[in-house]
C-alpha cells in the first residue's frame, strides 16, 4: 500500500520560501510521478507541477514558472516542493499526490497535506 | 488556463441519482480521455474515483460512474447515499504545456 507522507507546518513571512517534503512508502518510487496540487482555504484544487524521478524531469504550471522548484531524493523516496517569494495568497494547503511514469493520468493517493501560512 | 467549469452544488434524496458535470474545451476534456475524479469530504485528503473518463479503481462503489461528450464530462452518482456527500472535483490533461487543470468543484449534498 502506497503511502505519502508531508512536512508539517509552515508560518511564513511575505517575500520567503518555502520547502515541503513528501515521503513515499510501501512501493518503487522511481516508477512514480510526484504531482504538488494546492488548495487555498474554502477553494479548489491547483495543479503546480510535478516530477518523474526516475528521469529527474519536472514540468511547472505556468502560473507558477520561476517561483516553484519540485525535487525528488531517490535515495530516500522523498520529493520536495519549494516556493519562493511567497505572498499571503499563498497560504494554502499543499499536497501531494502519485501518478505512475511514464504516463498516467490520475493522482492516487495523496499526502495528508501541509498547511503554508503567510503573514507578516 | 482557467479552471472546468462544475455547477456550484447539486442534490438529491437517498436512492436517487445525481449528475455533475464538467465542461472544458477541445484543449483539454474534449482533447484527451484523460479525465479523473475525486471525492474530498469536509477536512479530508482528496480521493480518487474515477480515472480515464470511465474507469473505477478498485474499492469505489459501481454507483459511481463516469463519461463524457465532446467537451464534458459527467460524473454520476446512482443510488445517492449519506456518505456520498462531498465535494467533488474533475480534473483534465490539457496536453504538455498546460498539464492539468482542475474542475471548481461542486458541493453534493444528500437531502
Amino acid at each position: 500500500q502506497v503511502q505519502l507522507v508531508q512536512s508539517g507546518a509552515e508560518v511564513k513571512k511575505p517575500g520567503s520560501a518555502v520547502k515541503v517534503s513528501c515521503k513515499a512508502s510501501g512501493g518503487t518510487f522511481s516508477s512514480y510521478t510526484i504531482n504538488w496540487v494546492r488548495q487555498a482555504p474554502g477553494q479548489g484544487l491547483e495543479w503546480m507541477g510535478r516530477i518523474i524521478p526516475m528521469l529527474d524531469v519536472a514540468n511547472y504550471a505556468q502560473k507558477f514558472q520561476g517561483r516553484v522548484t519540485i525535487t525528488a531524493d531517490k535515495s530516500t523516496s522523498t520529493a520536495y516542493m519549494e516556493l519562493i517569494s511567497l505572498r499571503f495568497e499563498d497560504t494554502a494547503l499543499y499536497y501531494c499526490a502519485r501518478g505512475l511514469a511514464p504516463s498516467t493520468y490520475w493522482f492516487d493517493p495523496w499526502g495528508q497535506g501541509t498547511l503554508v501560512t503567510v503573514s507578516s | 488556463q482557467s479552471a472546468l467549469t462544475q455547477p456550484r452544488s447539486v442534490s438529491g434524496s437517498p436512492g436517487q441519482s445525481v449528475t455533475i458535470s464538467c465542461t472544458g474545451s477541445s484543449s483539454d476534456v474534449g482533447g484527451y480521455n484523460y479525465v479523473s475524479w475525486y471525492q474530498q469530504h469536509p477536512g479530508k485528503v482528496p480521493k480518487l474515483m474515477i480515472y480515464d473518463v470511465n474507469q473505477r479503481p478498485s474499492g469505489v462503489p459501481d454507483r459511481f460512474s463516469g463519461s463524457k461528450s465532446g467537451n464534458t464530462a459527467s460524473l454520476t452518482i446512482s443510488g445517492l447515499q449519506a456518505e456520498d456527500e462531498a465535494d467533488y472535483y474533475c480534473c483534465s490533461y490539457a496536453g504538455s504545456f498546460t498539464f492539468y487543470v482542475f474542475g471548481s468543484g461542486t458541493k453534493v449534498t444528500v437531502l
